[in-house]
C-alpha cells in the first residue's frame, strides 16, 4: 500500500448525495485507476488516466466522475445517479500511462469502505 | 476478448502441506499474466507477473507461478504453506495484442491456511 493513500477509510452516504473520494499518489507514476469490489465479483474498472487532464471510462463509469488536475490526485466522485454505490472502492497506480507493450504493474491503495446509508 | 478464470471460491490446506490456486485465462493474442493478494480491508499487493521468458515465475514471500500456454493456465504454487497465507488472492490477465493498459481481473480465490 506504500505510495498511495485514499481517505477517508470509510464513508457513510444518504440517499440522493454525491460523495467525493480521495486518491492521491507518491509515486510518479502517470497513470492511475479506480475499481470497485463487490463480494464475488473481483475488481471492476470504474475510470482511469494515463496523464494530467486526461482520463477514460472503464467497464462500469454510469454514475461516477473523475478529475485529473494533478499528476498525483486522481479523485473519484460517486453520484446521486450510481443506484448501488455500497461497495469497496481501490484506487491504484502504474509508472507508464502510454499505452502499448507489456503492461506495468498496478500498486494499489488500501482502499475506501463505502455505505449508503 | 480476454477473459480469466479462478474455478474455485476458495481453498483450503493444511500448514506446511503445498498450496496451488488456479487460474486459466482466455485471450486472442499472448497474455500478460499477474497474481496479487488481498488481506482484509486492504488493498492488493502485487505478488508475481508473467510477460515474457521462463514459464516459471518467482515472487513475493516464497509464491512462484507456472504460465502454461498448451493449457491457458497461471496456477499460484507455494511448497509449504502459512497461516498467514490465508487470504483473498486475485488473478488478472491483459491480452499483449490490445493496445490499452486495462487489466480484467478474475473473481478471486480464498486461501484459508488450518494449523
Amino acid at each position: 500500500d506504500g505510495g498511495i493513500t485514499q481517505s477517508p477509510k470509510y464513508l457513510f452516504r444518504k440517499e440522493g448525495q454525491n460523495v467525493t473520494l480521495s486518491c492521491e499518489q507518491n509515486l510518479n507514476h502517470d497513470a492511475m485507476y479506480w475499481y470497485r469490489q463487490d463480494p464475488g465479483q473481483g475488481l471492476r474498472l470504474i475510470y482511469y488516466s494515463q496523464i494530467v487532464n486526461d482520463f477514460q471510462k472503464g467497464d462500469i463509469a454510469e454514475g461516477y466522475s473523475v478529475s485529473r488536475e494533478k499528476k498525483e490526485s486522481f479523485p473519484l466522485t460517486v453520484t446521486s445517479a450510481q443506484k448501488n454505490p455500497t461497495a469497496f472502492y481501490l484506487c491504484a497506480s502504474s509508472i507508464r500511462g502510454l499505452a502499448g507493450g507489456p503492461p506495468d504493474t498496478q500498486y494499489f491503495g488500501p482502499g475506501t469502505r463505502l455505505t449508503v446509508l | 476478448a480476454q477473459s480469466v478464470a479462478q474455478p474455485e471460491d476458495q481453498v483450503n490446506v493444511a500448514e506446511g502441506n503445498p498450496l496451488t490456486v488456479k487460474c486459466t485465462y482466455s485471450v486472442s493474442g499472448n497474455p500478460y499474466l499477474f497474481w496479487y493478494v488481498q488481506y482484509p480491508n486492504r488493498g492488493l499487493q502485487f505478488l508475481l507477473k508473467y510477460i515474457t521468458g521462463d514459464n516459471l515465475v518467482k515472487g513475493s514471500y516464497g509464491f512462484e507461478a507456472e504460465f502454461n500456454k498448451s493449457q491457458t493456465s497461471f496456477h499460484l504454487k507455494k511448497p509449504s504453506a502459512l497461516v498467514s497465507d490465508s487470504a483473498l488472492y486475485f488473478c488478472a490477465v491483459r491480452d499483449a495484442s490490445y493496445n490499452t493498459d486495462k487489466l480484467i481481473f478474475g473473481t478471486g480465490t480464498r486461501l484459508q491456511v488450518f494449523p
